[in-house]
């Protein structure tokens, strides 16, 4: 079958780094996405990378790994406004979508 | 605002009520989705439609009915609800349905309680 793994609950300290890790067995690959969703919003797309390395996008970057089924969210300088769950999912052969049960951040002062 | 629409955000149903979701989108759009999200477990697709016609239906009840009139507007028909229907709905679109980088726009989802 197909999965996404990623912690459940990360806590970090304002103005600290944090990485979110996603593992990921799927049928294909075409391509990973993070997305962001604070509490009573809608999800928002943070990212995609679909070859091997990291993406830099201001404070945050997200990196790949496809023979390791493998990617990172960095997210740097953390403010509290990053205070959210965030959602891997990756695209598979198909083109669908195989989500992952998102990382609530909390970000403590 | 992400340019798609939900409404309402909250509905509260009995099991013998009748009520729909609606959602919007103005950004030109081809293709669009309803997401179930409970706590804790990944988004679950329910249905995609591209160009109002549905290419998918992910094996769900039939006491959700979805409709798609046109290419910006998409509903979701609820009847005879269980209590485990209780979720946040999602809707989204995208450019299209099968593309490389396929980025979804979500709405901020209508928060649904089956009594």
């Amino acid at each position: 079958g197909q999965n996404i793994d990623q912690p459940t609950e990360m806590t970090a300290t304002e103005g600290a780094i944090v990485q979110i890790n996603c593992t990921y067995q799927t049928s294909g690959f075409n391509g990973l996405f993070w997305y962001q969703q604070h509490a009573g919003e809608a999800p928002t797309f943070l990212s995609y990378n679909v070859l091997d390395g990291l993406e830099e996008k201001g404070r945050f970057s997200s990196f790949l790994s496809r023979s390791k089924g493998y990617s990172y969210l960095l997210l740097k300088e953390l403010q509290m406004k990053d205070s959210a769950s965030y959602l891997c999912a990756v695209q598979d052969s198909n083109y669908q979508l195989i989500w992952g049960a998102g990382t609530k951040l909390i970000i403590k002062p | 605002e992400t340019g798609v629409t939900q409404t309402p955000r909250h509905l509260v149903m009995g099991m013998t009520n009748k009520k729909s979701l609606k959602c919007e989108q103005h950004l030109g759009h081809n293709a669009m989705y309803w997401y179930k999200q409970s706590a804790k477990k990944p988004l679950e697709l329910m249905f995609v439609y591209s160009l109002e016609e549905r290419v998918e239906n992910n094996s769900v009840p039939s006491r959700f009915s979805p409709e798609c009139p046109n290419s910006s507007h998409l509903f979701l028909h609820l009847h005879t609800l269980q209590p485990e229907d209780s979720a946040l709905y999602l809707c989204a679109s995208s450019q299209e349905v099968a593309s490389g980088a396929n980025v979804l726009t979500f709405g901020a989802g209508s928060r649904l309680t089956v009594l």
